[in-house]
């Protein structure tokens, strides 16, 4: 079946101006995460949605970043006046429960964010 | 998550088996174990996990040890697009409701000789 899918795959930015990244999780997948990814490091986990529960936004870095999950399905992340140091790989996921046992997730294959 | 030991690295051949270790001697009772991958300039992939029993997928096989402070992911024949960086993680149950946050270590990078 269709994975998690992303868009844009790559998008160049300049300083200041404000980006949406777009994610179309599994279909049925009650969890949605955003992480982001730079060159050569670990994930960092940015917001959690969870069914119709309030997000879990501890990871998010500033106020400028903000996400949206509508209808329990596409989620949007949103970068206000973005900052060379907002580039990154921006990834999603999404899981079909947070169950123990069950909470596999599965990435899309993310959008690269490059601020100039 | 609780803490995982990896080998930094390791080599196979193309076409025979690769055994991954994974130490996790602080595993709680309910901890699963669960096995991601991250290909070349791709999004990290779940490979397999597991809680006691050994389990097999199509991707991998996971060999638990029966006092569960180690597991090695098996793929059976290895292939070039098998080369990637493997993390071994646990999933940890009882963490307060965050237990949803994957946090990768720095994993083990597997090179695929042809």
């Amino acid at each position: 079946g269709a994975g998690v899918s992303q868009s844009p795959s790559n998008k160049v930015t300049e300083k200041g101006k404000d980006v949406e990244l777009r994610c179309d999780p599994i279909s049925g997948h009650t969890a949605l995460y955003w992480y982001r990814q730079s060159l050569g490091q670990g994930l960092e986990f940015l917001i959690y949605f969870q069914g119709n529960s309030a997000p879990d936004k501890s990871g998010l870095p500033s106020d400028r970043f903000s996400a949206e999950r509508t209808g329990g399905s596409v989620s949007t992340l949103t970068i206000q006046r973005t900052q060379q140091e907002d580039s990154a790989v921006y990834l999603c996921a999404s899981s079909l429960t947070v169950l123990a046992g069950r909470n596999e997730q599965y990435f899309g294959p993310g959008t690269r964010l490059t601020v100039t | 998550d609780a803490k995982t030991t990896q080998p930094n690295s390791m080599e196979s051949n193309e076409e025979e088996p690769v055994h991954l270790p994974c130490n996790h001697s602080t595993i709680s009772g309910t901890d699963y174990i669960h096995w991601y991958r991250q290909l070349p300039s791709q999004g990290p992939e779940y490979v397999i996990h597991g809680l006691t029993s050994n389990v097999n997928n199509r991707m991998a096989s996971l060999a638990i040890a029966e006092d569960r402070k180690s597991s090695t992911l098996i793929l059976h024949r290895a292939t070039l697009r098998d080369a990637a960086v493997y993390y071994c993680i646990l999933r940890v149950t009882n963490s307060g409701g965050s237990n949803y946050k994957l946090t990768f270590g720095k994993g083990t990078l597997l090179t695929v000789n042809p």
